[in-house]
């Protein structure tokens, strides 16, 4: 069975650190790609960046480029997402999600998502 | 950029009611469009991919049509469970880019 799971809640203080986690099982993991989502409260849906744990190859969007960092670890088969600088408007829901096919070069939708890691930031 | 705009933002129906809702692709994206339910606290899940592929086990009173840059997601007999928030979104290898969602609420 695939399933992603992701590491518990956090309660940081602007200006903190964090790395969230995504753990892969039940699947190839360096064969398919992970993708990073955020959801604010009470908002939508917004893609944050992408990665290929066969090559750690990585795409983010415009809007959360050079604000967080999104990398692999094989070897655990473990994704992570990463802050250096927190700010409250990081406070968010945030999930891995796994699409249907494995590989970089073939578009599918979403079949897994993890359970999501709630952030919050506050001082 | 590419922009998906949803709408409406909220819509409020009855049980049994047919509700659609859409979604416009600021440029052509083919058939690369997909549905997701999200109901509060919870991962969203997977209803129709392909713009109008029906995801195992979803029921059929839910349906997708349209391609290129119009999209449609069509529940033909809303139930109780279907009472959600739903979102769709543009797939590529590299990029994922969601609407900003429509609430279907209890009329």
């Amino acid at each position: 069975e695939v399933q992603l799971v992701q590491s518990g809640a956090e309660v940081k203080k602007p200006g903190e650190s964090l790395r969230i986690s995504c753990k892969g099982s039940g699947y190839s993991f360096g064969s398919y790609l992970i993708g990073w989502v955020r959801q604010a409260p009470g908002k939508g849906l917004e893609w944050m960046g992408i990665i290929y744990p066969g090559d750690s190859d990585t795409r983010y969007s415009p809007s959360f480029q050079g604000q967080v960092t999104i990398s692999v670890d094989k070897s655990i088969s473990t994704a992570y997402l990463q802050w250096s600088g927190l700010k409250a408007s990081d406070t968010a829901m945030y999930f891995c999600a796994r699409p249907y096919a494995s590989g970089s070069h073939t578009p599918t939708s979403i079949d897994y998502w993890g359970q999501g890691t709630l952030v919050t930031v506050s001082s | 950029d590419l922009q998906m705009t949803q709408s409406p933002s909220t819509l409020s129906a009855s049980i049994g009611d047919r509700v659609t809702i859409t979604c416009r692709a600021s440029q052509s994206i083919g058939t690369l469009l997909a549905w997701y339910q999200q109901k509060p606290g919870k991962a969203p899940k997977l209803l129709i991919y392909s713009a109008s592929s029906l995801q195992s086990g979803v029921p059929s009173r839910f349906s997708g049509s349209g391609s290129e840059t119009e999209f449609a997601l069509s529940i033909s007999s809303l139930q109780p469970d279907d009472f959600a928030s739903y979102y769709c979104q543009h797939y590529n290898s590299y990029s994922w880019t969601f609407g900003l969602g429509t609430k279907v609420e209890i009329k």
